[in-house]
Parts: structure tokens; C-alpha cells; sequence
């Protein structure tokens, strides 16, 4: 799987949006882009996940690039309950079971 | 809530204890996951079951013993651990349909060795 880099530490302060990038730039053409978030002492929760083009839910929005290096999780409107770590992951299914490879994320802390 | 439900949330046990980590997933999935995460570390996968069958171990030690019965349950037998095991121990399940499988974690299990 490609590795991904990421800021260490973000902040934002809260209302506003947060725009966390990420650079994937040995990425291959059969991998998606998965962002979770672990929140302290709870296990990683899936935000959402793409391929070439931009995706949307009622959690964030992730804006790919067209040659696909790199992209940005988005939170529209952050709140003190956004405060985690967040690892932004590329993958591809083995045919056998996937897996995620975690790298060391961004903390992001969001503050009144 | 994600579906996957992992029990205990907290453990303390000896070096010669032997204890077992349970994880059982509500979503029909296919694959199931053991995850381990130390303080201040990425996690680290421990090991894969596809269809019941393991298909991935990530060199751990054999202390650490799965077993996944079916496709809704997966346990970690703990035995003779070392104060350095202690960590949280995810669980995880996704299902396989090619790219783009979504994997879902539980709220994971705080181990403590003493």
C-alpha cells in the first residue's frame, strides 16, 4: 500500500471549517482513499473514502486531485467533538481481506 | 455504535494469566481483524481472517492465540504476557466485494499487564 504524509498537528477553531491534507503521491491507479479518526480511548471511526472523484456525506467532503497525489478532508463546520486524530489512508484490496495501514495521522484540536 | 462490539472494554491480568478477548461484528461481514495499538504508536495489524480461515499474521508473538469460529466472532487468547503487551486491542470487520470494502472497528479492549 502507498504511504501517505501528514501534517502532525492542526488546529481550528470551532464553526469554522477544517481542511486537513494529505499527500499520497506514489499512490496507484486501483487505490482508494480512506480517512478515519480516532477519538481518545475509542477505536478509529470511518469518515469516508474515494477514488478519482470528489465524495461527500453528512460527516466531511474529501477533494481528491486530478492525478490523485494528494487530497483534503474537509469538516464543514468543526465542533469541540471533531478533537481526534485523524489518518488519512490508501489501500487496496489484496483478493484475499484488505487491511488498513495506519500511519501517525493529524491531531487536530478544535478550540472555542 | 459501528457493529462491532468488543468485550472486556477493560482488563488487568498477571504475566501468568491466561484470558481471552472476545469480538463479535452484527454487520454479515466476511473479514475480521485484529489490531493492536501501544501508547504513542500507529496500530499495528495483528492478524486477518477471511471466510474463518487466517490469512494474515504479522509475526506475532504465539502468546497471542486467535481463534474465529465463524464469521461473527473472533477471540484473542492471552497467555504468559509481558508488561509490554499492555496496549488497546482493536477488533475490526469488513465485507469482501472487491475495492472499495469499508472496515469497521470496535470501541477495543484496554489491556494492562502487571
Amino acid at each position: 500500500d502507498a504511504k501517505t504524509t501528514q501534517p502532525p498537528s492542526m488546529d481550528c477553531a470551532e464553526g469554522r471549517a477544517a481542511n486537513l491534507p494529505c499527500n499520497h503521491s506514489t499512490i496507484s491507479g486501483n487505490e482508494y482513499v480512506y480517512w478515519y479518526r480516532q477519538i481518545h480511548s475509542q477505536g478509529p471511526q470511518y469518515i469516508i473514502h474515494g477514488l478519482k472523484n470528489n465524495e461527500t456525506n453528512e460527516m466531511a467532503s474529501l477533494i481528491i486531485t486530478e492525478d490523485r497525489k494528494s487530497s483534503t478532508l474537509i469538516l464543514p463546520h468543526a465542533t469541540l467533538r471533531d478533537t481526534a486524530v485523524y489518518y488519512c489512508i490508501v489501500r487496496v484490496n489484496t483478493g484475499t481481506a484488505s487491511k488498513l495501514t495506519f500511519g501517525t495521522g493529524t491531531r487536530l484540536q478544535v478550540t472555542l | 455504535e459501528t457493529g462491532v462490539t468488543q468485550t472486556p472494554r477493560h482488563l488487568v491480568m498477571g504475566m501468568t494469566n491466561k484470558k481471552s478477548l472476545k469480538c463479535e461484528q452484527h454487520l454479515g461481514h466476511n473479514a475480521m481483524y485484529w489490531y493492536k495499538q501501544s501508547a504513542k504508536k500507529p496500530l499495528e495489524l495483528m492478524f486477518v481472517y477471511n471466510f474463518k480461515e487466517q490469512t494474515e499474521n504479522n509475526s506475532v508473538p504465539s502468546r497471542f492465540s486467535p481463534e474465529c469460529p465463524n464469521s461473527s466472532h473472533l477471540f484473542l487468547h492471552l497467555h504468559t504476557l509481558q508488561p509490554e503487551d499492555s496496549a488497546l486491542y482493536l477488533c475490526a470487520s469488513s465485507q469482501q466485494q472487491g475495492n472499495g470494502n469499508t472496515i469497521y472497528f470496535g470501541e477495543g479492549s484496554w489491556l494492562t499487564v502487571v
